[in-house]
């Protein structure tokens, strides 16, 4: 059974660069060869897959977010990464990270955290 | 705008059955299986079915699903106040991402 936990700053600056980290608990993702998911939701609204990493480290990204941004795996630390850059007032979203066997379905979550990035 | 189609809202009473649609396309429910989650309001989501119609451990029998084609239907008998919440419908697009729906809120009156 995988426990996932999210870290990072809630508010981000306009311009600047959303940075979160998931900590997995429970196994190692490249032992049991998981893949890592970061999907958001704004207040009020539904779920965004922003893309998913693989226990081998190959990324998969959201089309329409791809160019901001990125996601990575630390073996050592049992964390995968989330990385978006210039940001503004519609990437206020909770974040969660999650995890699973393959990109989808996704079988565990973590609780979530909520980014602000005041207009 | 969501690429798979729910309702909105649905309601049902206690003890009653209720039904989700979620519609898509050839290039993504035509193409690949799906899956549904529940969201209880101020909780991260819960995986009630994968692969078209089957249930995680822990996920009672009231809760079933099926597709067709394009577009894929979840059932929830025997309603229970626990289970208000939303639900998202989910699958692969031939885009090369991870499609949700827009979700629907169940009002259990």
């Amino acid at each position: 059974q995988l426990q996932l936990q999210e870290s990072g700053p809630g508010l981000v600056k306009p311009s600047e660069t959303l940075s979160l980290t998931c900590s997995v608990s429970g196994a190692s993702i490249t032992n049991i060869h998981y893949y890592g998911t970061w999907i958001r939701q704004p207040p009020g609204r539904g779920l965004e897959w922003i893309g998913s990493v693989s226990y081998s480290g190959s990324t998969y990204y959201n089309p329409s977010l791809k160019s901001r941004v990125t996601i990575s795996l630390d073996t050592s630390k049992n964390q995968f990464s989330l990385k978006v850059n210039s940001v503004t007032a519609a990437d206020t979203a909770m974040y969660y990270c999650a995890s699973a066997a393959a990109i989808l379905p996704i079988h565990y979550w973590g609780q979530g955290t909520l980014v602000t990035v005041p207009s | 705008q969501s690429v798979l189609t729910q309702p909105p809202s649905v309601s049902a009473a206690p003890g009653q059955k209720v039904t989700i649609s979620c519609s898509g396309s050839s290039s993504n429910i035509g193409y690949n299986s799906v899956s549904w989650y529940q969201q209880v309001p101020g909780a991260a989501p819960k995986l009630l079915i994968y692969d078209n119609h089957k249930r995680p451990s822990g996920i009672p029998d009231r809760f079933s699903a099926s597709k067709s084609g394009t577009s894929a239907t979840l059932a929830i008998t025997g309603l229970q106040t626990g289970d208000e919440a939303d639900y998202y419908c989910e699958t692969w697009d031939r885009s090369l991402s991870v499609v949700f729906g827009g979700g629907t809120r169940l009002t259990v009156l």
